[in-house]
């Protein structure tokens, strides 16, 4: 079945310490994107990318990264200078980059102790 | 800037009642307006949408008209299940900036 597949489903972090949350696609979609999840929030877009080699940052990219080497592959790390980055984290894709018909993994929830 | 408000929850009724989330937005041009579902413990999945005004989007059993003079885009369904507690997010789409704007979401919460 094809699906975007985010791991890990929750991490654990100390203080200080880089995070990589993995997202992977076999939907053969162009454009992939993060999003933050806090409570009453609603989601932030933190990065998206519509081709391989070229992302963008979205509101709230400052103290993470993300790379797109391959098109089914957009890992997003959470470095130490992200302040507050205990969240929940998704990653979508869309079949064509400026339709708004996104599709979303199931999240990884991360807890920074 | 572009924004999207929606009705504060949690929203609580009972098996078969009639359900209505506002939805408002403010936009520079003609967005597209989505609403998407969060049951617990997933990702978002698309319900509706509608792409231009008086477009009406639905989708099991849910329904939600673009309304441009009032900037709406309440989502109703007349009769809730169980199976329908989760979070709904309205949302919209500019185009020339390529992201999707979120409203804050609402939970629904159907009781038996």
């Amino acid at each position: 079945d094809g699906g975007i597949t985010q791991s890990p489903k929750y991490l654990f972090r100390k203080e200080g310490q880089n995070v990589t949350l993995s997202c992977e696609q076999n939907l053969n979609h162009d454009a992939m994107y993060w999003y933050r999840q806090d409570p009453g929030q609603g989601l932030r877009l933190i990065y998206y990318s519509q081709i391989v080699n070229d992302f963008q940052k979205g509101d709230i990219a400052e103290g993470y990264s993300v790379s797109r080497e391959k098109k089914e592959s957009f890992p997003l790390t959470v470095t130490s200078a992200q302040k507050n980055p205990t969240a929940f984290y998704l990653c979508a894709s869309s079949m064509l980059a400026g339709t708004g018909e996104l599709f979303f993994g199931e999240g990884s929830r991360l807890t920074v102790l | 800037g572009d924004s999207v408000t929606q009705m504060e929850g949690p929203v609580t009724l009972s098996e078969e009642a009639f359900l209505t989330i506002n939805c408002t937005y403010t936009a520079t041009g003609y967005p597209s307006l989505f609403w998407y579902v969060q049951y617990p413990g997933e990702g978002l999945q698309l319900l509706l949408k509608a792409t231009k005004a008086d477009d009406k989007g639905s989708n099991k059993g849910f329904e939600a008209t673009y309304r441009k003079e009032t900037t709406s885009f309440h989502l109703e369904k007349g009769s809730v299940q169980v199976s329908d507690s989760a979070v709904y997010f309205c949302a919209l789409w500019t185009g020339g900036y390529n992201k999707l704007i979120f409203g804050a979401g609402t939970r629904l919460a159907v009781h038996p």
